[in-house]
């Protein structure tokens, strides 16, 4: 079936590092790829989203990188502050996004020491 | 503009009972989807609606229902409840037609079941 997993359940890093998550998922039909950053006690809040035509998107201080052969999905946070501390949750969509179907990996807690 | 709310915000019942949760989506958002999150399973897609209909459905029984209503405002039910149906009940709402791919969620709705 459908999955998509995270390889680190945790991962800490000094505030002004860059941090990097990791996803792999499974379904070769996934057309659609999603972070989001969820902070305790809210829902989670997205991030950005890549297309699988496309191989990398840049943000505001976030990259996402997608590496189709392999079916592995990264999130590069640059100068990571104490505000990025959070869980963060890749997912993906077949639908193109255009459905709200989304399956969630099981998420990474990211720790930021200051 | 007002982000996705939900009502309640926390909620104890005992086994056996049945619940109501209710979803406002964003202004102009006709996409509702819900989600069941819990620490074992994590982020779990249970429904979406789009213009009073369901178009997607998770694995879950069919004590798990909902329904949307004209104006886009949505409700899930769970029937006869279970102490596993302990969990934070997310609802995201999506613009479609003419907008974005982006899933907002709420701040979801804290369910405990004793």
């Amino acid at each position: 079936g459908e999955s998509v997993g995270l390889h680190l359940p945790t991962l800490s890093v000094q505030e002004g590092d860059n941090s990097i998550i990791n996803c792999a998922y499974s379904n070769s039909a996934s057309d659609y790829f999603i972070w989001y950053k969820q902070e305790s006690g809210k829902g989670p809040q997205f991030i950005i989203d890549i297309r699988s035509n496309m191989d990398k998107r840049q943000g505001q201080r976030v990259t996402v990188l997608l590496n189709k052969t392999v079916k592995h999905l990264s999130l590069q946070i640059a100068a990571t502050q104490p505000g990025d501390s959070a869980v963060y949750f890749c997912a993906e969509n077949s639908g193109s996004g255009n459905t709200g179907k989304l399956i969630f990996g099981q998420g990474t807690t990211l720790q930021v020491k200051p | 503009k007002a982000g996705v709310t939900q009502t309640p915000r926390y909620l104890i019942k005992t086994r056996g009972q049945q619940v109501t949760l209710s979803c406002s989506p964003i202004s102009g958002h006709r996409s509702v989807s819900w989600y069941q999150q819990t620490p074992g399973q994590g982020l779990q897609f249970l429904f979406e609606y789009f213009s009073e209909t369901q178009r997607n459905k998770g694995n879950f029984p069919g004590r798990f229902s909902g329904r949307q209503f004209s104006n886009s405002r949505s409700e899930m039910n769970v029937s006869t409840l279970e102490l596993g149906d302990s969990a934070l009940y997310l609802c995201a709402s999506k613009r479609m037609a003419g907008g974005g791919n982006e899933q907002f969620f709420g701040p979801g709705t804290r369910l405990t079941v004793l």
